[in-house]
């Protein structure tokens, strides 16, 4: 089944920093999403971006989509440590389920 | 408050006995999920239903069987048969109707010895 990959699996910065995961995934998609997930916690909905779009934003988020490339990146600036958490890209075909794939995640420490 | 409650958050178990882990909601969506995490890896999904008294089985179905009686209610029950049941059960819901998010609980995190 068709699954995003993100990139890095782990990235530690300081606070203030910005940081950037990717996300790369093999076949045509109707939208991707992104989650966060603080540990041992359930995963909460970030920003969900469609197929048409190249750009979405959510406060600090800023959510980037390449169809041609089969990639996403998630951007967060000026980061808290309150960010420190994994983050999920999930990928919904465009054809048949609507039900997402989720990676295997990247896992974020911000350092206060 | 809207939502999506698991139980119970910590649960143990001796091998060879059957568990059902619990998942409510009350957003009113009709799809609910259930996947399983395992350290360091993502969400596989285990079985998901679109509507009341139907469900499907995900990628790694086996050893595990749930029903759809209530719109609110999605019961998984680990069975013997699973392998290696340790892990973290995440149950989720949407709409449906087209890709939509999905809303998780906070998950039941299982311990079988």
């Amino acid at each position: 089944s068709q699954q995003g990959e993100e990139d890095p699996q782990a990235l530690s910065i300081q606070e203030g920093e910005n940081a950037t995961m990717n996300c790369s995934y093999k076949t045509s998609i109707n939208n991707l999403q992104w989650y966060r997930q603080n540990s041992g916690r359930g995963l909460v909905h970030l920003i969900l971006i469609r197929s048409n779009e190249r750009e979405k934003h959510s406060g600090r988020l800023r959510v980037t989509l390449d169809t041609s490339k089969k990639s996403s990146s998630l951007l967060i600036t000026a980061s808290r440590a309150a960010d420190t958490a994994s983050y999920f890209c999930a990928t919904v075909g465009s054809r048949g389920s609507y039900i997402p794939t989720f990676g295997r995640g990247t896992s974020l420490i911000v350092h206060p | 408050d809207g939502g999506i409650t698991q139980s119970p958050k910590y649960l143990f178990r001796k091998e060879g006995q059957n568990v059902t882990l619990s998942c409510e909601q009350n957003l009113n969506h009709d799809a609910m999920y259930w996947y399983r995490q395992d350290p360091g890896q993502g969400l596989r999904l285990i079985y998901y239903s679109q509507i009341v008294n139907d469900f499907q089985k995900g990628d790694i179905a086996e050893g595990y069987s749930v029903s759809r009686e209530k719109k609110e209610s999605f019961p998984l029950t680990v069975t013997s048969a699973q392998k290696n049941p340790t892990a973290f059960y995440l149950c989720a819901s949407s709409s449906t109707g087209g890709a939509y998010e999905q809303y998780f609980g906070p998950g039941t995190r299982l311990t079988v010895t």
